[in-house]
């Protein structure tokens, strides 16, 4: 058990919805990450928040968008959702703000948009 | 940006044998690479990591090189074992406090008994 939590583990949902992914990171870790995993695509870096600040932006669509609240949690906001979204997404945590220390990684969400 | 590309995409072996995977990187100024290991229904987890100033780190029986004259750096399982079937992945970063993590798109490691 790597100490982050996601939820939900599944989710079916239809084109042009909204959905939320929640992630709780491990006690003590102020940096998140938020990853997506498809079968051609390989773990695509998102974006990362620090102690509530986003750090870091990767190949993030602008129609998802991402925070992390003063308790540290985070969510990942997917909206106009379409075909192509349907992935596994990953949330990670660390310590600190560099990405040059060990992640630890949840055990995902799959989405799969119908 | 960083590209990271890692090579074979599947890989199977006897258990008992060796297997490599290697990886490449386009920024020089990466200095940080784990591997992780993703097992079916679970998130990555790391298994070693080694950074620049380091051309080699062993754990047990995995071990991780690296070139960075060439920026390729590898993965070396020996005696390897059914429980090592998995998808590795590499990754590379420059750190700081706006380095990406990049991942590699992961080699499936089959160990048949």
């Amino acid at each position: 058990d790597s100490g982050v939590t996601q939820t939900p583990k599944h989710l079916i949902t239809a084109t042009g919805q909204r959905v939320t992914l929640r992630c709780s990171p491990r006690s003590g870790d102020l940096s998140v990450y938020w990853y997506q995993q498809s079968l051609d695509q390989g773990l695509q870096f998102l974006i990362q928040y620090y102690n509530g600040e986003e750090r870091a932006k990767g190949n993030i669509l602008e129609r998802f968008s991402a925070q992390q609240f003063p308790d540290l949690h985070s969510e990942l906001n997917l909206s106009s959702l379409e075909l192509g979204d349907s992935a596994l997404y990953f949330c990670a945590s660390s310590p600190g703000v560099s990405t040059n220390e060990k992640l630890f990684f949840g055990s995902g969400t799959q989405l799969s948009v119908l | 940006g960083e590209n990271v590309e890692q090579h074979p995409s599947t890989l199977s072996v006897q258990e008992g044998d060796s297997a490599v995977i290697k990886c490449t990187y386009s920024d020089s100024a990466s200095n940080y690479f784990p591997w992780y290991k993703q097992e079916l229904g679970k998130g990555p987890q790391l298994i070693i990591d080694i950074r620049s100033n380091v051309g080699e780190k062993k754990d047990q029986r995995i071990a991780v090189t690296l070139n960075k004259t060439a920026k390729h750096f590898s993965l070396h399982i020996t005696e390897t074992q059914p429980e090592d079937s998995a998808v590795y992945f590499c990754a590379a970063s420059k750190g700081g406090s706006q380095g990406n993590l990049i991942f590699g798109k992961g080699t499936k490691l089959s160990v048949k008994p």
